[in-house]
């Protein structure tokens, strides 16, 4: 099925375990996104990556790294997980142009870390 | 720079009355306009997207919103709610001229519906 995957779903790690998210689309998108859910807070923006092989921080990137080797996949790095990161992470990847723009939005992760 | 503000953090209707989810923004260039539902421990659905064609947009399940530049605007509704609404809402604002950057998204508002 066309869309975005997002994986793991759920996890949990011990203050200081590093951990990837993994996130892939097959829609031949330029744009991908990184954000974080937290109630009361909305979605804040981590990193994006506006084609392949480039990436900007967004709002809350401290804490995280990113990468975009190929079009398709764009993982999210957490290297020494903290409390604060417990949150659900939604990857996200663009269509746009002037009548057509749309955004897709993978099913999320929830991590906890303890 | 950009930005969104969903100006109530919870609405609490009763079912068959209408529904208002008001949201503001701020943009520097022509902005496209997206609402999301968000559903208890599920993923972002679209709802609908303004892109500078018609200021009414028709959405899914009933939804509209209307863009209005001159109030900076792009408020949420649906006439009639119905149980299945109780859920999330984001508003969302893009610059066209800036396409491959990034988006932001408002606080949420939360949607109790009564019976």
């Amino acid at each position: 099925n066309a869309g975005v995957t997002q994986t793991p779903k759920f996890q949990v790690l011990k203050t200081g375990q590093s951990m990837t998210l993994q996130c892939a689309q097959d829609m031949n998108h330029n744009s991908m996104y990184w954000y974080r859910q937290d109630p009361g807070m909305g979605l804040r923006l981590i990193y994006y990556s506006a084609s392949e092989g480039t990436t900007d921080k967004g709002e809350v990137p401290n804490g995280y790294n990113v990468s975009r080797l190929n079009k398709r996949e764009f993982s999210l790095r957490l290297e020494s997980a903290a409390p604060s990161q417990t949150s659900v992470y939604f990857c996200a990847s663009r269509e746009y142009g002037h009548l057509n723009e749309k955004l897709f939005f993978g099913s999320g992760t929830q991590l906890s870390v303890l | 720079a950009q930005s969104v503000t969903q100006l109530d953090s919870h609405v609490s209707v009763s079912e068959g009355t209408p529904v208002l989810l008001r949201c503001n923004y701020s943009s520097s260039y022509s902005p496209s306009l997206f609402w999301y539902v968000q559903h208890p421990n599920k993923g972002l659905q679209l709802l609908l997207k303004y892109t500078s064609a018609a200021t009414l947009v028709k959405g899914i399940n009933g939804f509209e919103a209307e863009f209005k530049k001159s109030e900076t605007s792009f408020h949420l509704t649906k006439p009639s709610a119905h149980m299945s609404d109780a859920a999330e809402y984001f508003c969302v604002v893009s610059d066209m001229r800036t396409a491959g950057n990034k988006l932001t998204f408002g606080g949420g508002t939360r949607v109790l519906v009564k019976p």
